[in-house]
């Protein structure tokens, strides 16, 4: 992939627990994205990023939150996690707005 | 809004076998098509693009036509092999030329037996 790391690669939690998983990129790549990934559903983006601090919602952004404030690094941060966020999480990012993504390895997550 | 519609998974094929994988979109302007394709415990790759009418993308022997008319990009490889096994996704992303919001079909699981 290009140079996406993605932490934790798994992880077990508690409905109400606030959760917060990291996408670290070795580039300098100016956009970054969240997505969750569902049986039936594919790839559904949750937020993505344009710049340090600038952020803005995907389809899927109720109940989570980013953050930027490096170029390398985009938080994905559940408040308090419920069970319909149990998903497979991935980070991707794009050097340029009209480039292709290319994605992190993902990161389990379940909410119990 | 826009959407991305694949065939149903899951499909099973001999190896050798020709492989045809339908992806059909709706969209409100005009899109940038690709292929994505993910193997086990992987992040999803870029298979292949389109960024207009009858551009036709390939890569690893892989091909699809971005058809207007039908709204289509469908998938096909003359020849698949064991190692194509795989899910493999339709996107298209709603900024013209761009690649930001990718909207995913639902993915199509491949598997191919020797």
């Amino acid at each position: 992939d290009a140079g996406i790391t993605q932490s934790p690669r798994h992880k077990v939690t508690e409905t109400g627990t606030p959760v917060t998983l990291r996408c670290h990129q070795t580039e300098n790549h100016r956009y970054m994205y969240w997505y969750r990934q569902d049986p039936g559903h594919g790839l559904r983006l949750i937020h993505y990023s344009y710049g340090v601090k600038d952020t803005d919602k995907g389809e899927v952004s109720d109940g989570y939150s980013v953050s930027r404030s490096k170029t390398e690094d985009f938080l994905l941060t559940l408040e308090s996690a419920t069970s319909s966020q149990t998903s497979v999480y991935f980070c991707a990012n794009s050097e340029m707005s009209n480039q292709p993504q290319h994605f992190g390895d993902g990161t389990r997550l379940s909410i119990l | 809004g826009d959407s991305v519609t694949q065939m149903e998974g899951p499909v099973t094929l001999s190896e050798e076998a020709f492989l045809t994988i339908n992806c059909t979109y709706t969209a409100t302007g005009y899109p940038s098509l690709f292929w994505y394709v993910q193997y086990p415990g992987e992040g999803l790759q870029l298979l292949l693009k389109a960024t207009k009418a009858d551009d036709k993308g390939s890569n690893k022997g892989f091909e699809a036509t971005y058809r207007k008319e039908t709204t289509s990009f469908h998938l096909e490889k003359g020849s698949v092999q064991v190692s194509d096994s795989a899910v493999y996704f339709c996107a298209l992303s709603d900024i013209p030329q761009g690649a930001q919001k990718l909207v995913f079909g639902q993915g199509t699981r491949l598997t191919i037996n020797p």
